[in-house]
């Protein structure tokens, strides 16, 4: 079974700053990681994959995450955050054939 | 519109009530997922159905039953409701060709009273 941590469940941040929102997760097979952003009273949306390939995925709003195999983290990055950025962000894992398994959740809240 | 539906977006029952929860999936995806979310719990997978048929089981209550019907949509009937049933329920919908793209309807929020 997999099992996926964030570290942290706030993190704020001042806008035009960097951010860090860390995931570690535990698996005893290779997997899939995502990132999921859900905004208020809306349901989750895709922000990122890595499925294989390169370890450093990013996303069109400058997002972006590195895999890291021997770490087992996927943090998720961004340079300059924007006030729409406030939201609930995700990771999850899955396998090849198993269900999709998130972490608990970090709000990120950007402030002005 | 992420081309999940689902039905009704807010529902509110007292305690002991049976509610069904209705979702839609995109079309042409065959998989659907049922998740819940609460302040406790976070987002916990509650069952998934492919094609009609029950593919894989999470923490599901007894109390709790889903069906996919022919054509495709989904009903989460959640009965004997309790106070720690009030969530957020989502459903997802997943393609043959993209397995791991889960597309999410945008939630029901039930409140037991």
């Amino acid at each position: 079974a997999q099992s996926v941590t964030q570290l942290d469940s706030q993190v704020p941040v001042f806008e035009e700053a960097p951010v860090e929102l860390r995931c570690n997760y535990s698996s005893s097979v290779s997997v899939y990681l995502f990132w999921y952003v859900q905004y208020p009273n809306q349901g989750l949306q895709l922000l990122l994959k890595y499925l294989s390939g390169s370890t450093l995925v990013e996303s069109i709003n400058g997002f972006e995450a590195e895999f890291n195999k021997s770490q087992t983290s996927f943090h998720l990055r961004k340079p300059s955050v924007h006030i729409s950025d406030t939201a609930e962000y995700f990771c999850a894992v899955r396998t090849s054939y198993g269900k999709l398994t998130f972490g608990q959740g970090t709000i990120l809240t950007v402030h002005p | 519109d992420s081309g999940v539906t689902q039905t009704p977006k807010h529902l509110i029952t007292a305690t002991g009530q049976r509610v069904t929860l209705r979702c839609s999936p995109r079309s042409g995806d065959l998989s659907v997922y049922w998740y819940q979310q609460s302040l406790d719990q976070g987002l916990q997978f509650l069952i998934q159905y492919y094609n009609g048929e029950e593919r894989a089981k999470g923490n599901i209550l007894e109390r709790f039953s889903a069906q996919q019907f022919p054509d495709l949509h989904s009903e989460l009937n959640l009965s004997s409701l309790e106070l720690g049933d009030s969530a957020l329920y989502f459903c997802a919908s997943s393609s043959d060709r993209a397995t791991w793209s889960y597309t999410f309807g945008s939630g029901t929020r039930l409140t037991v009273v």
